[in-house]
């Protein structure tokens, strides 16, 4: 069964970065099967698919335009887990930030518990 | 972007009902679409993929259909646990998106 954690800051100031970070257990972050996504959900945006990493002989990642210029997803195999960061953030950025394991194509079998992330002074 | 209309956005129902909830997506999408169930302050759990696979676990009274760009989540027999917010969500390309949400509520 996988279980992903998630860990990470629950206040940001504005302009800063945003960090979050996704331990998994019960499969590898380098799976040929899987990959790994960072999707956020608040009341004015509703359910929003940030980007996604995943391993296919190299690595990948798709990211929304949305925050193309600001997001990096990396994988850290050494600790099976992996990261967001969300550059210069604002208070549009508030909401519940949640990792999951979706493969291309497939449905979102697995999140994390998420964590409220609110961007204010 | 692939846009998914959800309908309608909140229903009442009482227990035993047969509850529809239908999804429209803006282009094709083939068979990749998928349903989620989310309670109160929970993470959204996948009961439905590919259109019509129910997930291992998830109760026989829910099923999907597909009709071209049209999808449908069925809830033959509403039962007390199943009050919660339904979305859909398209994993055909990037970025995925996802329906608006339904909210079952107890009539």
């Amino acid at each position: 069964q996988v279980q992903l954690q998630q860990s990470g800051p629950g206040l940001v100031k504005p302009s800063q970065t945003l960090s979050l970070t996704c331990a998994i257990s019960g499969d590898s972050v380098s799976s040929n099967s899987a990959a790994w996504n960072w999707i956020r959900q608040s009341p004015s945006r509703g359910l929003e698919w940030l980007g996604r990493t995943y391993y296919r002989s190299k690595w990948y990642n798709d990211y929304a335009e949305s925050v193309k210029s600001r997001i990096t997803i990396n994988p850290d195999t050494s600790k099976n887990q992996f990261s967001l960061q969300l550059n210069y953030v604002t208070p549009e950025d508030t909401a519940v930030y949640y990792c999951v394991r979706a493969p291309p194509g497939g449905g979102a079998d697995s999140w994390g518990q998420g964590i409220l992330v609110t961007v204010s002074s | 972007d692939i846009q998914m209309t959800q309908s309608p956005s909140s229903l009442s129902a009482s227990v035993g009902d047969r509850v529809t909830i239908t999804c429209r997506a803006s282009q094709y999408i083939s068979s990749f679409l998928n349903w989620y169930q989310q309670k109160p302050g929970k993470a959204p759990k996948l009961l439905i993929s590919a259109a019509s696979s129910l997930r291992s676990g998830v109760p026989s009274r829910f099923s999907g259909s597909e009709s071209g760009t049209d999808f449908t989540l069925t809830i033959s027999s509403l039962q007390p646990e199943d009050f919660a917010t339904y979305f859909c969500q398209q994993g055909y390309s990037t970025p995925l998106t996802f329906g608006g949400g339904t909210k079952v509520e107890i009539e």
